[in-house]
């Protein structure tokens, strides 16, 4: 079965402070898609990040850079200089093994506060 | 390009209700799937629907059932409600061949009493 673990349930950083978010995955299978969202108090999940079981090129974007160590079962999420507007809860999610259908499994997510 | 729009948004049921809840997916989004979000299971998958049919299913009671129309709107329905119920339904729609890129809409906060 598969399965996203996000240890950290909540993180409170001041502002313009680094924050890593973590997250650990279990798959049996090869081939697969790792997800970043994240859902401010309005509560619609929006997208960050796809990255597929083969790339294991770090990315930046921005502020946000993430860190895929397919070794270690890891795909972790770094905020730079973190802002206000960045508290939110942020999930981590795995995708189906077949690739085509939409069906995620979501870890437990993160609550992010950035405070002044 | 409008997003993922969901209505209602906020329901409120009383037990052994039965709802219906609604997502219009981003124009030329073919693919729809439904989710649960609740403090204690988190988000949990309940179906998808691509091309009117469904094509996978979560672990949920019969009681859940869902349909997509042929302009890929869909609903999801739940029949007999009981306090358990009480979630956030989150629709996401993806375009086909973007590789579950899902895009999420606002959600339907359901309550039942």
């Amino acid at each position: 079965a598969q399965k996203v673990t996000q240890a950290q349930t909540e993180i409170s950083v001041v502002e313009k402070e680094d924050v890593t978010l973590d997250c650990v995955y279990e798959t049996r299978d090869t081939t697969y898609y790792l997800f970043w969202y994240k859902q401010p108090p309005s509560g619609e999940l929006v997208f960050l990040i796809r990255r597929n079981s083969f790339d294991e090129q770090n990315e930046i974007s921005g502020r946000y850079s993430w860190n895929f160590q397919k070794s270690t079962s890891s795909f972790n999420f770094t905020i730079t200089a973190s802002q206000v507007v960045d508290s939110a809860v942020y999930f981590c999610a795995l995708s189906d093994p077949t690739g085509t259908a939409s069906k995620l499994t979501f870890g437990t997510g993160t609550r992010l506060q950035v405070t002044l | 390009k409008a997003g993922v729009t969901q209505t209602p948004r906020y329901l409120i049921k009383t037990r052994g209700q039965q709802v219906t809840l609604s997502c219009s997916p981003i124009s030329g989004h073919r693919s729809v799937s439904w989710y649960q979000q609740t403090p204690g299971q988190g988000l949990q998958f309940l179906f998808e629907y691509f091309s009117e049919t469904q094509r996978n299913k979560g672990n949920f009671p019969g009681r859940f059932s869902g349909r997509q129309f042929s302009n890929s709107r869909s609903e999801m329905n739940v029949s007999t409600l009981e306090l358990g119920d009480s979630a956030l339904y989150l629709c996401a729609s993806s375009l086909v061949g973007q590789k579950n890129e899902q895009y999420f809409g606002p959600g339907t906060r359901l309550t039942v009493t």
